[in-house]
């Protein structure tokens, strides 16, 4: 069962559009993690975000994770193709015992 | 290129069957995690070792098992294999124990006829 929510499911944006992609706990979190999978390759690391209310950007993607440290959300702003892919948001629960866990997803497709 | 080397990249075999996955983490990484992917499961965390030492184990059935080596590289074995265990199965290492970044590998495609 998946302890972190991620919304939408999928999402197809035109090129140049700003989107956001949210992951939600119902525990407080050590910290999360935003990686960006390629379908069927490896999962590329974006940002890990550990402070509450820390927000933390790279290039044209903005990641921050709220003050109660259950909500993150991850924004880009004007799309480009090589932002297409699937998002997966990973965190340490605080009773966790060290056991990531991990949203289900979100495919994002960016049409020219 | 993450540094993280999984092999082999595919494997297909049959049920009953016994395979071994290889990783090696990237140098000076002492924590190697073990995921396994499928569409209707996502992304499922293993089992983690620290420096040859099982840390953490998550949703690792009975059948399967792991072991990080002296030289740091870790072995997943999956035996009496089910057509149920077709996955993509990931590596991933990072340098500590706690909430470091996670460096994943190319995976091993895992397919059971």
């Amino acid at each position: 069962s998946q302890e972190l929510e991620q919304s939408p499911q999928s999402l197809i944006v035109q090129e140049g559009k700003n989107l956001t992609i949210n992951c939600t706990s119902s525990k407080t979190l050590y910290g999360l993690y935003w990686y960006k999978q390629k379908y069927g390759e490896g999962l590329i690391f974006l940002m890990m975000l550990q402070k509450g209310g820390e927000e933390k950007s790279h290039e044209k993607i903005t990641a921050k994770l709220d003050e109660k440290k259950q909500q993150s959300s991850l924004h880009i702003t004007a799309s480009q193709p090589s932002h297409a892919g699937i998002y997966l948001c990973g965190a340490w629960p605080m009773d966790s015992n060290y056991q990531l866990i991990w949203g289900a997803g979100t495919k994002l497709i960016i049409k020219p | 290129d993450s540094g993280v080397t999984q092999t082999p990249k595919h494997l297909i075999t049959a049920t009953g069957q016994r395979v071994t996955l290889r990783c090696s983490p990237r140098s000076g990484d002492l924590s190697v995690y073990w995921y396994q992917q499928s569409l209707d499961q996502g992304l499922q965390f293993l089992i983690h070792y620290y420096n040859g030492e099982e840390r953490a184990k998550g949703n690792i059935l009975e059948r399967f098992s792991a072991q990080q080596f002296p030289d740091l590289h870790s072995e997943l074995n999956l035996s009496s294999l089910e057509l149920g265990d077709s996955a993509l199965y990931f590596c991933a290492s990072s340098g500590g124990q706690g909430m470091d970044i996670q460096y994943f590998g190319a995976g091993t495609r895992l397919s059971v006829l």
